[in-house]
């Protein structure tokens, strides 16, 4: 079965330093994986995507993300945070076929200090 | 993307009543899905909801007490029946990428937070 595993419950990094999430998946196939963020209050906000091809994918907000098939990760990184950035990050892996669900990960909770 | 909203934003209801919550979609499509997520948790699916079909329920959550509608393919309906304080949850939906290979992309309404007393 599908599974997303994001080990850090919570992060708290300086603003302007660089940023890691982490997120390992366990699927059968070649995975479509996702980074969502939720800002307090709000709805879930697609930061990226990635599907095949490229295994560096650029996304919003100066985030990036890279598929490591070895590893099953799919870290998110940023190289320079802003305090803006403080939120919940959730790792999602989709599948193909006719159900196209996703299976979400526990979230990491993002704090930035000034 | 599609622009998505969700009637109401927040309620706070009494136990044993139901309440229904509505996502409207400024474009067609095809995949519309419910999502709850409980206090400090993460999302977890109750339903997938497709136009002219009976919505197909994840293990956990039964038609009767979650039951959905789907008249067209811009609007769903989620109503939480008979509810306990165990329901109080942001409820949000999603939909599916409305064409081509990307159709997996689903992105979500800002959700309907609920609390049940």
């Amino acid at each position: 079965a599908q599974s997303v595993t994001q080990p850090d419950i919570h992060i708290t990094v300086s603003e302007g330093a660089s940023l890691e999430l982490r997120c390992n998946y366990s699927y059968g196939a070649t995975p479509y994986l996702f980074w969502y963020v939720q800002s307090p209050g709000q709805g879930l906000q697609l930061l990226l995507k990635y599907f095949s091809g490229d295994t560096l994918v650029q996304g919003i907000k100066g985030f990036e993300a890279e598929f490591k098939r070895s590893q099953s990760s799919f870290n998110l990184r940023k190289p320079s945070v802003h305090w803006s950035d403080a939120a919940e990050y959730f790792c999602a892996v989709g599948s193909s076929g006719s159900s196209y669900k996703l299976i979400f990960g526990s979230g990491t909770r993002l704090l930035v200090r000034p | 993307s599609a622009v998505i909203s969700q009637k109401p934003s927040r309620d706070i209801c009494q136990r044993g009543t139901s309440l229904t919550i509505q996502c409207q979609v400024d474009s067609q499509v095809t995949m519309m899905f419910w999502y709850r997520q409980q206090p400090g948790q993460s999302l977890t699916l109750i339903a997938t909801a497709n136009q002219g079909s009976e919505a197909t329920y994840e293990s956990g959550f039964v038609i009767d007490k979650f039951p959905i509608s789907r008249p067209n393919l811009t609007f769903s309906t989620l109503t939480v029946s008979n509810m306990s304080p165990e329901d109080s949850s942001i409820y949000l939906c999603s939909v599916g990428a409305s064409q081509g290979p990307l159709q997996e992309t689903q992105y979500f309404g800002p959700g309907t937070r609920l609390l049940v007393l």
